[in-house]
C-alpha cells in the first residue's frame, strides 16, 4: 500500500515568515494529493489539494508543489499567522482511487507572536 | 447544515465491553470513512463505504465492524474492546468526483481501561 512521510514533525515560526513541510510517497500510480489543517479539539479540514497533473498550486498564503519523478510534494505557507498554528497532515492518494487516502504523521505548526 | 456529526464526544470503556461509535451526515455523500487517528501516527483508514449497502476494509480493519443500511448513517461497532483501541476516531464523508474533499467530523475520543 501507499507510504506517506512527514517532515518536520515540529515547526516553529516567527509571525511573519514561511513555514515549509514536505512529504514523500511511494505509490508512483498515487493521483491526488490533499493537505488537511486540524484544529485543536476538531475534525481535519481540508485547506488545499494537487493532482499529478499539475506541478503547483497557490491560494491566497498557502500553496503546494508536486515534483512526480521524484515523489515528493510540498506546501508552503507565507506570511504566517497565529491562526496558522494547527497539525497539518499530509495524504495521498492509494493509486489511482482518489478516495481512499494514506496520511502522513502530521507537522504541528507553531506561529510565534 | 450540520455536515458530519459523531457521537458520543469522549466515552470509556472496559476490556471486554462493545460498543457503538455513531456518525451521521447530511450532505447526501455517496462515499464515507472511517480512521483512527494516535499520537504521531497521522490517521488510519479502518473501514470505507462507497454507498448504501456496499462497505470494505481498510488498513487497520481488525477489531471493528460496519453498516450502512442508508447514506446518511454509518456507525463503526467495536466489539471485546481492547486497550490497543484506545485512540480518537473520525468518520468523514465525500461526493465522489474528481478532486473532491473529504468532510469530518469532530472525533470521538475512546479509553480502554
Amino acid at each position: 500500500g501507499e507510504n506517506v512521510e512527514q517532515h518536520p514533525s515540529t515547526l516553529s515560526v516567527q509571525e511573519g515568515d514561511s513555514a515549509v513541510i514536505k512529504c514523500t510517497y511511494s505509490d508512483s500510480a498515487s493521483n491526488y494529493f490533499p493537505w488537511y489543517k486540524q484544529e485543536l479539539g476538531k475534525g481535519p479540514q481540508l485547506i488545499i489539494d494537487i493532482r499529478s497533473n499539475v506541478g503547483e498550486k497557490k491560494d491566497q498564503r498557502i500553496a503546494v508543489t508536486l515534483n512526480k519523478t521524484a515523489k515528493h510534494f510540498s506546501l508552503h505557507i507565507t506570511e504566517t499567522q497565529p491562526e496558522d498554528s494547527a497539525v497539518y497532515f499530509c495524504a495521498a492518494s492509494s493509486g489511482s482511487n482518489d478516495y481512499k487516502l494514506s496520511f502522513g504523521a502530521g507537522t504541528t505548526v507553531t506561529v510565534r507572536a | 447544515n450540520a455536515g458530519v456529526t459523531q457521537t458520543p464526544k469522549f466515552r470509556i470503556l472496559k476490556i471486554g465491553q462493545s460498543m457503538t461509535l455513531q456518525c451521521a451526515q447530511d450532505m447526501n455523500h455517496n462515499y464515507m470513512y472511517w480512521y483512527r487517528q494516535d499520537p504521531g501516527m497521522g490517521l488510519k483508514l479502518i473501514y470505507y463505504s462507497v454507498g448504501a449497502g456496499i462497505t470494505d476494509k481498510g488498513e487497520v480493519p481488525n477489531g471493528y465492524n460496519v453498516s450502512r443500511s442508508t447514506t446518511e448513517d454509518f456507525p463503526l461497532r467495536l466489539e471485546l474492546a481492547a486497550p490497543s483501541q484506545t485512540s480518537v476516531y473520525f468518520c468523514a464523508s465525500s461526493y465522489y468526483e474528481q478532486g473532491t474533499e473529504a468532510f469530518f467530523g469532530q472525533g470521538t475520543r475512546l479509553t480502554v481501561v
